[in-house]
């Protein structure tokens, strides 16, 4: 399983744009790219998940460039309510079993 | 109920206890995991199941850990002889193959 490198801390203001990146110099043809949010005492939650290019939802957007060995979570005008764990994961979804294999995140702080 | 369930959310025991969690998965949800998260550290992988077969365990599942899923429906937790090391916060979350999984908030585990 691929093996990604994150911050491990950021800090933000109410109402900026947060980018976190994270480095997957390792990551295979079939591998799509994962982040999940954590809060304290709740389990992680999925956020958004991508192969290439770009991929937005409602809550974030994701950028992979062409190499696919780094990607960006981009969380717009974020809030006191996006201070959370963020985890970025590589590995193949649909595959039978696959089971998740977390770093230690990045610790987003946003401040007032 | 549309998340997945866990129970307790909170368990106190003292060193040598045995202890069992319990996990309400999303019910069309026929994939199965239990993870254990320590403090700064993101979740590690336990055990899997597929339905009521339990496919993979990994290598922190001593034997004073079992578990068990009968009939694909709720699952058990169980470690017996409880040791400081064990304690946690173990978390359950399912998935069908699609993208993403939805974890529980987890039972905190304290060993005293």
């Amino acid at each position: 399983l691929a093996k990604t490198t994150q911050p491990i801390s950021m800090d933000s203001y109410e109402g900026q744009e947060v980018n976190i990146t994270c480095s997957h110099n390792n990551i295979a043809t079939n591998d799509y790219i994962t982040w999940y949010q954590q809060f304290p005492s709740q389990g992680p939650r999925f956020i958004i998940q991508g192969y290439k290019t770009k991929v937005t939802n409602e809550v974030a957007s994701l950028f992979i460039p062409a190499d696919r060995k780094s990607s960006t979570l981009s969380l717009p005008r974020v809030s006191l309510s996006d201070t959370a764990v963020y985890y970025c994961l590589v590995g193949v979804p649909m595959e039978y079993g696959n089971k998740l294999v977390f770093g230690a995140g990045t610790i987003l702080r946003v401040k007032s | 109920d549309t998340g997945v369930s866990q129970d307790p959310r909170h368990k106190i025991t003292k060193r040598g206890q045995n202890v069992t969690f319990r996990c309400d998965p999303i019910s069309e949800h026929n994939r199965l995991y239990w993870y254990r998260q320590t403090l700064g550290q993101g979740p590690e992988f336990l055990t899997y199941f597929q339905n009521e077969a339990q496919l993979e365990k990994s290598r922190l599942l001593s034997d004073r850990f079992s578990a068990e899923r009968p009939k694909g429906s709720f699952s058990t937790l169980e470690i017996q002889r409880t040791e400081q090391g064990d304690s946690a916060m173990y978390l359950c979350a399912t998935e069908t193959g699609g993208a993403g999984y939805t974890f529980g908030s987890g039972t905190r585990l304290t060993v005293v």
